[in-house]
Formats: structure tokens, C-alpha cells, sequence
């Protein structure tokens, strides 16, 4: 089935340790996307990649990182995690083929750090 | 700056009629989307305007106004399904999505 995969689906982390968050998409879009989405705020974005090889900050970019070494995956990696970053984790890819580039969301990854 | 403004909560009644506000100011304009957040699960795409009017998709219709900054998602006869989070999202001059905080819609029957 095509689409966005996103893992692990939970985890529950303690403070100080690294954490990756894996994004894989089977539909070739060229764009790829990290997004937190926390309670009354809107989705905000962490890190995007508009082609693979190349990676950009946005929103709220510090304490991840990323990479996006091929087309389908795009890990985000908390380096050293802090208890603010317990949020949902939301991977999305698009075209970015010009048009309408709708944005389509894996299933999240809600990570608590304790 | 940029900023997306929506309600955060709405009730309706089955059956009915709702329309959802959203306005928006962006850095540039390429679009407005609408999306719908079941809870617990990730957003799925509903609409997409980029002209000023009306998009009718089924059960569901979304506006634009460009000169006024401002959008409307329009769900008719309602069912408990509808109960959702809807998030308005405006793209920006350099393709990125700006989201409001999203609109809790309850459904009574």
C-alpha cells in the first residue's frame, strides 16, 4: 500500500538520550517533511527537504537534525532529547512539482520525555 | 509576521450545516488547504484554493477570498463522523505551510 511510514509509533524516552524518528515513503515525492504538533498550537515545522541530498530548517529546528541521504527515507534524530520535545512527531512528503504540492502525513510518532 | 486565525471549538448538530473561518496573512500566497485531523490520527487533505471562490467536493465546500485574507470550509449534512479537528493552512511565497492551531468540530445528535 503507498503511502507514508513512520517508527516507532510511541516511545517514552528519558532525558539526555538520543532518539531517531524514522520516515519512509513509497510514492517518489521529492519533498519530505518533520513536523511537532502539540496541544493548541498549530502543526509547526522542524526540518524539510525539498530534493534527497538536501536539507532546511524550519520553525523550531534546534535540538534535530536530519538527513536525507536517498528519496524514500528521512530520519529526524533528537541528539539529546529534553522534555519540551515530548510532542507528536508528524513525517509528510509532497511532489514539489509546482501546482498544488498537497502535503500527505504518515500516522505519527508520540514520543514523551521524561 | 504570519499567522493563521481559526475558532478552536464549534458545535453542530447532525444533519446540519457548519461553516468553519479561517483568515490568513502570509508572506506571499500560493494556495489555502484545509485538512482534516480525526483524533489520535494523522491529517488528510480535503481542499486546496488557490482562486478566489467557491470549491464544492461532495459533502463539503471551501471559499477564498484573496483581498480579504480569508477562507471558509462548509461541511452540509453533517454526521458523527464529521467530528474532527479541521486545520487551516496557508502556503507561503516559498511553498511552506503556515497551520492554525485547528478547529475542534463536535457533533450532536
Amino acid at each position: 500500500i503507498a503511502g507514508i511510514t513512520q517508527a516507532p509509533t510511541s516511545q517514552i524516552l528519558a532525558a539526555g538520550r538520543r532518539m531517531t524518528l524514522r520516515c519512509t515513503q513509497d510514492m517518489r515525492h521529492n519533498a519530505m517533511y518533520w513536523y511537532r504538533q502539540d496541544l493548541g498550537l498549530g502543526l509547526r515545522l522542524i526540518h524539510y527537504s525539498n530534493t534527497a541530498g538536501t536539507t532546511g530548517k524550519g520553525e523550531v529546528p534546534d535540538g534535530y537534525s536530519v538527513s536525507r541521504a536517498n528519496t524514500d527515507d528521512f530520519p529526524l534524530t533528537l541528539a539529546s532529547a529534553v522534555p519540551s520535545q515530548t510532542s507528536v512527531y508528524f513525517c509528510a512528503s509532497s511532489e514539489k512539482t509546482g501546482g498544488t504540492d498537497t502535503q500527505y502525513f504518515g500516522p505519527g510518532t508520540r514520543l514523551t520525555v521524561l | 509576521g504570519q499567522n493563521i486565525d481559526q475558532p478552536t471549538e464549534m458545535t453542530a448538530t447532525e444533519g446540519a450545516i457548519v461553516q468553519i473561518n479561517c483568515t490568513y496573512q502570509t508572506s506571499g500566497f500560493n494556495g489555502l488547504f484545509w485538512y482534516q485531523q480525526h483524533a489520535g490520527e494523522a491529517p488528510t487533505f480535503l481542499s486546496y484554493n488557490v482562486l478566489d471562490g467557491l470549491e464544492e467536493k461532495g459533502r463539503f465546500s471551501s471559499f477564498l477570498s484573496r483581498s480579504k485574507g480569508y477562507s471558509y470550509l462548509l461541511l452540509k449534512e453533517l454526521q458523527m463522523k464529521d467530528s474532527a479537528s479541521y486545520l487551516c493552512a496557508g502556503m507561503d511565497s516559498n511553498y511552506q505551510l503556515i497551520w492554525g492551531a485547528g478547529t475542534k468540530l463536535i457533533i450532536k445528535p
